[in-house]
Parts: structure tokens; sequence; C-alpha cells
């Protein structure tokens, strides 16, 4: 019954090496999101796909890339991890202008 | 611009006593709200959602919110709080014309005995 799938739970890297963290859903729906939650803070908007059109947050750091190859997937790429990108990250989707769901998200530990 | 806020960092309750926890917004046009809660180490599950219509909306776990348009709040009530209730809370909004989903800082809950 899972709806938004995140694997894996839990990703160690290390300083430097490039990592990925997918993320997938059978809602079908047209917007995907990750987000970058760390301890005692809300999640922080990362970029959006809106169908195929790429949405960058304006902070986002060029380190952080997306690719969503299909309607169910989208992936998180870190070029170069940094210890300040240790964090949880969040995958959601959504219908335009409706209720984002989540899933349970990545935790990455960058050593 | 387009924000929720949560006044509150921290709350600590009595379990069986009631909740309420605070969110304020600003939007141009109607906003569409919604509430969150999130245990440690979990992704985030939707409690309730308003959209439109009635402005008093049940979720899940008995609790509910109250859209309020002249304080421009949408507070989450329980009226008996568990143990298993303590977590973070956020409040989160969007509208319809649009992607960005915009979340307040959350609220800690905690229990005590």
């Amino acid at each position: 019954d899972a709806m938004v799938i995140q694997n894996p739970r839990y990703q160690v890297t290390q300083f430097g090496k490039p990592v990925t963290l997918s993320c997938s859903q059978t809602l079908n729906h047209n917007v995907m999101y990750w987000y970058q939650q760390k301890s005692s803070q809300a999640p922080k908007l990362l970029f959006h796909y809106y169908d195929k059109d790429f949405n960058n947050e304006a902070d986002t750091p060029d380190n952080f890339q997306s690719r969503r190859p299909n309607t169910s997937f989208c992936f998180l790429d870190i070029r170069s991890p940094g210890l300040g990108d240790a964090a949880m990250y969040l995958c959601a989707t959504s219908r335009k202008g409706e209720t984002q769901y989540f899933g349970p998200g990545t935790r990455l530990l960058v050593l | 611009a387009q924000s929720v806020t949560q006044p509150d960092i921290h709350i600590t309750v009595s379990e069986g006593a009631s909740l309420e926890l605070r969110c304020n917004y600003s939007y141009g046009a109607t906003p569409y709200l919604f509430w969150y809660v999130q245990s440690p180490g979990q992704g985030l599950q939707l409690l309730l959602k308003y959209f439109s219509g009635d402005t008093l909306v049940q979720g899940i776990k008995g609790f509910e919110a109250e859209f309020k348009r002249s304080q421009s709040s949408f507070n989450l009530r329980k009226p008996s709080v568990h143990w298993s209730d303590a977590a973070e809370y956020f409040c989160a909004g969007t509208t319809n014309t649009g992607n960005q989903f915009y979340f307040g800082t959350g609220t800690s809950l905690t229990v005590i005995p």
C-alpha cells in the first residue's frame, strides 16, 4: 500500500563521494518534490518537477541535482557531499496545488 | 509574501489534557492549509487539510482544525491528548494556482504522564 517510497532509508557516504537517493510513487501524481530537513527544522524545498518541467529553488546549491526519467520515479543526486549535507531527505508528490504526500525519508550520513 | 507561521516552538501538555497548536497564514488568495505530524526519524503524515467549505475540518487520530479567515489562523486541536501524540507538528499552506508549499517552523509536542 506504500504510495511514496524512498530508498534507501539510511545512506552513508564519504565526503565528496557522489550519492543518489531515489523516490518512487504509485499515485500517478504529476508533481514530485525533494526537501532537505535538518534536525529540529522544517523541511526546506530543494526543487520540484511539474511533469517534466524542473523547478529549482533559488537557494538550492549547485551540488544538488535531480532527474525524473518518468512519472513514477525521481532521483536526487548530490555530486560532492559535504558534512553540511547530512540531513533527512524527503520526497513528496501531489497534483498541482493539492495535498502533498510524503515518503518516509532517507537519512544521509556523510563521513 | 505567502507564509505560514507557527508561534510556538515547543509545547508540553499532560496526558488527557486538551491541546491547541497555533498556525497563522499570510496569503493573498484563499489558501489551502494542512497539518502534518512527524515522529522522530519518520516522514510527514497528513493529519487534515482545508481547501474550502466547512471551516471546521476533522482529521485522523482525533484531531480537528478550524479555519478562521478573520484571524488568519488554522489552529489544530485535540480534546484529549495521548502519550503517542508526542511528535513534531507542521502547518503548511499552498494555493490552487501554484506548486509552492510553505511550511511553518514546526511545534514540538511533549506529553507528560
